[in-house]
């Protein structure tokens, strides 16, 4: 079974600054997808950014980036210039490569501070 | 494109009542998910479907659960006889096609069993 872990269940970051939350998986797959979700104080879940483990280059997304590390099995977030607005709970999660069943990290909840 | 819609946002029962969730997904996606969320456990994956069919249950918690998905725009989550450890948010999603694909989340039901 794949799991999810992030080891970190609380965070905070002065506004306009850089944070970076951590995120490791345990696969035996090769093939796999890799995602970060935001659920702020609404309860909305909105995807961040993904990434394919056949891809070496890290995903980025404007102020969202990721470095991945597919021998450490290691995929964490980084947010830079943080605002107010990204103040949520942030969870990693994985999906198999022709699986559809997306499984989801205990999640981090990332305060930003004015 | 409305999102997927779910209802009701909140639902409060006793114990011993069947309650049921409902979940209209997005047009043409082929998959819907149902997820749970609760602080023990985090996001949990209940069931899936793919083109209405049931493809992995392993995650129901036990026979009270149970989950339909009649035709392409309609899913129900029923719970029966609930209990108060059932109180938790319930998430459906859906996706278009693939593995890769991110799942596009409803609001999500906070259901409350006393």
């Amino acid at each position: 079974a794949q799991t999810v872990t992030q080891s970190q269940p609380e965070m905070s970051v002065q506004e306009a600054e850089t944070v970076t939350l951590s995120c490791t998986y345990d696969t035996s797959e090769n093939n796999y997808y890799l995602f970060w979700y935001k659920q702020p104080p609404s309860r909305q879940m909105i995807l961040v950014i993904r990434q394919e483990a056949y891809k070496q280059q890290n995903a980025t997304e404007n102020r969202f980036s990721v470095n991945f590390q597919k021998a450490a099995k290691s995929f964490s977030l980084k947010i830079s210039d943080s605002q107010l607005g990204d103040t949520a709970m942030y969870f990693c999660a994985f999906t198999r490569f022709n699986n559809n069943d997306m499984r989801f990290g205990a999640g981090t909840r990332l305060t930003v501070k004015p | 494109d409305a999102g997927v819609i779910q209802s009701p946002r909140h639902e409060v029962t006793e114990m011993g009542q069947e309650v049921t969730l409902r979940c209209k997904p997005i047009s043409g996606h082929d998959y819907l998910f149902w997820y749970r969320q609760t602080m023990m456990r985090g996001l949990e994956l209940l069931i899936y479907f793919n083109n209405n069919v049931p493809i992995d249950d392993s995650g129901m918690p036990e026979d009270r659960f149970s989950a339909k998905m009649p035709n392409a725009s309609f899913s129900t989550l029923k719970i029966q006889p609930s209990e108060p450890r059932d109180s938790a948010v319930y998430f459906c999603a859906s996706s278009p096609r693939t593995e890769y694909s991110p799942l596009h989340f409803g609001n999500g039901t906070r259901l409350t069993v006393t």
